[in-house]
């Protein structure tokens, strides 16, 4: 597609369910990033992605986040017993090699944890 | 580390009012610095970037200049439209941050007829 894409576009869980969030990064973009935005909040950062290797990962909240990226375009993010606290908008955002400042985004997964 | 301070929002104009969105910066280095645009509906998109101080990033009619004595790359148009209403997120990258983006709070825009 043309632009970075997301799914599901919305996800209500229950507290306590894993969930998976899914981002197809636009066609080679080598570098892909996870945010998350809370009602009133900034863009959080979660995690960066340069090919299949997360050199930076520092912004995952607990051990109950992790993502992996394959074959250097999909990435999934997987939230394992999920707390209300979780609830947010997550953004899926990737850009070209050598163009380090400009990232395209998805439109976002919203997570309500019931 | 790195961190992002805009004015507290919403705002409210009137259509072809002046606009300012504060922004200032707190940063190791030299950062380069962004203004980004979430419309209803759509996903974040880059408005304008400046990268060195004194720089003036422009585009649409916004434009930013990037103040290093102030730390501020405030966000001003002269003449808003109604569909100039969104959120408006400032951020940075470089520095401490190295390639990761850190962005401010965002403000959110709403331009009447």
């Amino acid at each position: 597609g043309a632009g970075v894409s997301q799914s599901p576009s919305n996800k209500v869980t229950e507290k306590g369910k894993d969930v998976e969030l899914r981002c197809d990064p636009i066609s080679g973009h080598t570098a892909l990033y996870w945010y998350r935005q809370s009602l009133g909040q900034g863009l959080e950062f979660l995690i960066y992605f340069q090919g299949n290797s997360a050199p930076d990962k520092s912004g995952l909240p607990s051990d109950r986040f992790s993502a992996e990226r394959t074959g250097g375009s999909v990435s999934t993010l997987t939230i394992q017993r999920t707390q209300q606290e979780d609830s947010a908008v997550y953004l899926c955002a990737s850009r070209r090699p050598g163009e380090a400042e400009k990232l395209f985004f998805g439109s976002g997964t919203q997570l309500s944890v019931l | 580390g790195n961190s992002v301070t805009q004015m507290e929002g919403p705002v409210t104009l009137s259509e072809e009012a002046f606009l300012t969105i504060n922004c200032t910066y707190t940063a190791t280095g030299y950062p380069s610095l962004f203004w980004y645009v979430q419309y209803p509906g759509e996903g974040l998109q880059l408005l304008l970037k400046a990268t060195k101080a004194d720089d003036k990033g422009s585009n649409k009619g916004f434009e930013a200049t990037y103040r290093k004595e102030t730390t501020s790359f405030h966000l001003e148009k002269g003449s808003v439209q109604v569909s100039d209403s969104a959120v408006y997120f400032c951020a940075l990258s470089g520095g401490t941050s190295g390639s990761r983006l850190t962005f401010g709070e965002g403000t959110q825009l709403t331009v009447n007829p």
